[in-house]
């Protein structure tokens, strides 16, 4: 079993939609939970931090945590085109962070 | 630099040569990592270094691979006998925390992708 496991792709919403992305961990004493945002080609970038249970939002974008599920979930309200692009769950345990396959989002114009 | 620097950005490599690929860190940051990325997958650990010590090398594929950081800045990932398999981007990450000061976001740069024929 990964550590790190994403809801297969690829995913595809129409522009002003909602993107919902999934992910599951392995190590209950994981510490904090990102989202890196990557196009192709391109290195990944982080677009949200979680550190505790709850919803986190910032802009259109909306992460939950659930450590009792091992849960995290990103969502992506108002789909742009701009959106297009992997979107990789990372885990941080120590001094280590450890990274989904990624799902890959296209938004429809 | 204002950012994480990796060169070359693109190799080619024929099977069985020797590639050394290397990495500028944000300067100040203490911590440095090496991430392998295959084509449709998501990075993989290969390894830590706070300042120049290599704390974590766990993740390299094999005994061809091989990284420093002798002055804790700079940091070289020298890969030997390069082998199909080994075709990949290698990314490179720092974060200027070190253990609890940490909390895992980290800054990458634009890789280096190998390619070995």
């Amino acid at each position: 079993q990964k550590e790190v496991e994403q809801n297969s792709g690829p995913l595809s919403v129409p522009e002003g939609a909602i993107a919902s992305l999934n992910c599951t961990y392995s190590d209950r004493g994981s510490q904090s939970f990102f989202w890196y945002r990557q196009y192709s080609g391109k290195s990944p970038e982080l677009i949200m931090s979680i550190y505790s249970n709850g919803d986190k939002e910032d802009g259109r974008f909306t992460a939950q945590l659930n450590k009792a599920s091992q849960y995290v979930s990103l969502l992506i309200r108002d789909s742009q085109p701009s959106d297009s692009a992997t979107y990789l769950c990372a885990v941080f345990n120590d001094y280590k962070l450890s990274f989904g396959a990624g799902t890959t989002v296209t938004v429809r114009a | 630099g204002a950012g994480v620097s990796q060169s070359p950005r693109y190799k080619v490599a024929k099977r069985g040569q020797d590639v050394a690929l290397r990495c500028d860190p944000i300067s100040g940051h203490v911590s440095l990592f090496w991430y392998q990325q295959a084509l449709g997958q998501g990075p993989e650990f290969l390894t830590y270094f706070q300042n120049e010590a290599q704390l974590d090398k766990s993740g390299l594929p094999s005994d061809r691979f091989f990284a420093e950081r002798p002055e804790g800045s700079v940091s070289t990932l020298k890969i030997q006998r390069t082998q199909q398999e080994d075709s990949a981007v290698y990314l490179c990450a720092s974060n200027e925390g070190s253990g609890r000061a940490y909390t895992g976001e980290l800054f990458f740069g634009e890789g280096s992708r190998l390619t070995v024929l």
